[in-house]
């Protein structure tokens, strides 16, 4: 079936660093992609998704590059903020018309000022 | 924009008994609901996909038995935990969707269930 792996449980940074995120895939479909973040005591809210291979999508600083090449989906930001700590997570939805998620088992941001 | 509202936020139930959640998608229609389970041990959970119109399917391990489900217009759905112990502990998820982005799913900000 279809994964989603995220190697990094915690990332710890200082402010004005540079974000990696590292995120793989596996599917046999055509899956758009997604990086959602969480907020403590909130849900997960869309950062960015990217729904064609080779393309990148960008918001609030953050970018992602949908590599089928390397089935990776990984997070940057060129300079994060304290109040980028969260919880990210990597996720595809199959082009299948099913529209089940498949979710990464999150990566902790920790920023400190 | 699209949200989701969910109700209520936090809840706790003794052993045994049973308690209702809501979600509420306000400023877009939603024609597809999932409801996820999510904890530390095993992020997150589908527990089952609920399309208006269309039967409501649940994932392996969850029954309609044990997390009925309501999904009566395109603006709301409910779950119910019936029975809850406490590996049924967590933050449950609505995530709506709807069709002008139809790959996209909303959460709301869940409802974090305690049991006693």
């Amino acid at each position: 079936g279809d994964s989603v792996t995220q190697k990094q449980g915690q990332v710890t940074l200082s402010e004005d660093d540079f974000l990696f995120i590292n995120c793989t895939y596996s599917t046999t479909t055509y899956p758009t992609l997604f990086w959602y973040v969480q907020y403590p005591g909130q849900g997960p809210q869309l950062l960015l998704k990217v729904t064609t291979a080779n393309n990148k999508g960008i918001s609030r600083g953050f970018e992602a590059t949908y590599d089928k090449g390397t089935t990776s989906f990984h997070l940057q930001k060129a300079s994060v903020q304290e109040s980028d700590s969260a919880v990210y997570f990597c996720a595809l939805v199959e082009d299948t018309g099913n529209y089940k998620y498949v979710f990464g088992a999150g990566t902790r941001l920790k920023v400190i000022a | 924009g699209a949200l989701v509202y969910q109700y209520p936020r936090r809840t706790i139930c003794k052993s045994g008994t049973s308690m209702r959640m809501e979600c509420q998608a306000v400023g877009f229609q939603a024609t597809s609901v999932a409801w996820y389970r999510q904890s530390p041990q095993k992020t997150f959970e589908l527990i089952a996909l609920s399309t208006v119109n269309s039967a409501i399917k649940y994932e392996q391990n969850f029954t309609q038995e044990k997390f009925p489900i309501s999904h009566p217009n395109l603006s709301f759905s409910s779950m119910t935990v019936l029975n809850a112990y406490l590996e049924d502990r967590g933050l449950y998820l609505c995530g709506a969707r709807g069709q002008a982005s139809a790959e996209t799913l909303y959460f709301g900000s869940g409802t974090r269930l305690t049991v006693l």
